[in-house]
């Protein structure tokens, strides 16, 4: 079972970019689907994409003029970038492993607030 | 987009009593390689999700067999044999069939 941490600015200001890493640790990045989720303040699940540790990538058609995914082997890292963020961009932003169809693990999250 | 609807929003239960959450889908979750592409998550108070059933009812390793799930196509239901206090929560069913991988509102799960 892998381990993973999200780590990031807290505090985004409207119309900047959010970004985001993914460490994972307790095994390779280099197998696998990792995606990113996120969970607006009281609110459901949004998935937002995933990226194949190649470097492929689908993203979710709501997200996907504002999103890239980016996939770092030599640091088993992946990143986030979400650009002209809005007050409806606040959540908690998790990273996850999707092993097969599923999510087995995931990270703590981390809160994102948008706000001048 | 397939969409998700759970059913009920909120779900007092009975420690020891039996409990159901309804999960139905916008289409069919049923691939042709026999699987339904349905998952379950729980999130507890404070914690990031937990994987419950995948694959339409398939548990993994280290959750306990009082969960199951019944259902095909686009009708599920999970079921919860004897509730334990631990099982607290919301309860999210998930499908992966195609792209975007769509989420229900949840299910609150409440000790009563």
């Amino acid at each position: 079972q892998v381990r993973l941490q999200e780590s990031g600015p807290g505090l985004v200001k409207p119309s900047e970019t959010l970004s985001l890493t993914c460490s994972v640790s307790g095994g390779s990045i280099n197998s696998d689907y990792w995606s990113w989720i996120r969970q607006s303040p009281g609110k459901g699940l949004e998935w937002i994409g995933y990226i194949y540790y190649t470097g492929g990538t689908n993203y979710n058609p709501s997200l996907k003029s504002r999103v890239s995914m980016s996939v770092d082997t030599s640091k088993n890292q992946i990143s986030l970038r979400l650009n002209s963020v809005t007050a409806a961009d606040t959540a908690v932003y998790y990273c996850a492993r999707q092993g097969y169809s599923y999510f087995d693990d995931w990270g703590p999250g981390t809160l994102v607030t948008v706000s001048s | 987009d397939i969409v998700m609807t759970q059913s009920p929003l909120f779900l007092p239960v009975t420690p020891g009593e039996p409990a159901s959450i309804s999960c139905k889908s916008s289409q069919s979750l049923l691939h042709s390689d026999g699987y339904n592409y349905l998952e379950w998550y729980l999130q507890k108070p404070g914690k990031s999700p937990q994987l419950l059933i995948y694959l339409g009812s398939n548990r993994p390793s280290g959750v306990p067999d009082r969960f199951s799930v019944i259902g095909s196509g686009t009708d599920f239901t999970l079921n919860i044999s004897r509730v334990a206090a631990e099982d607290v929560g919301v309860y999210y069913c998930m499908q992966a069939h195609q792209t975007p991988l769509t989420f229900g509102g949840g299910t609150t799960v409440e000790i009563k």
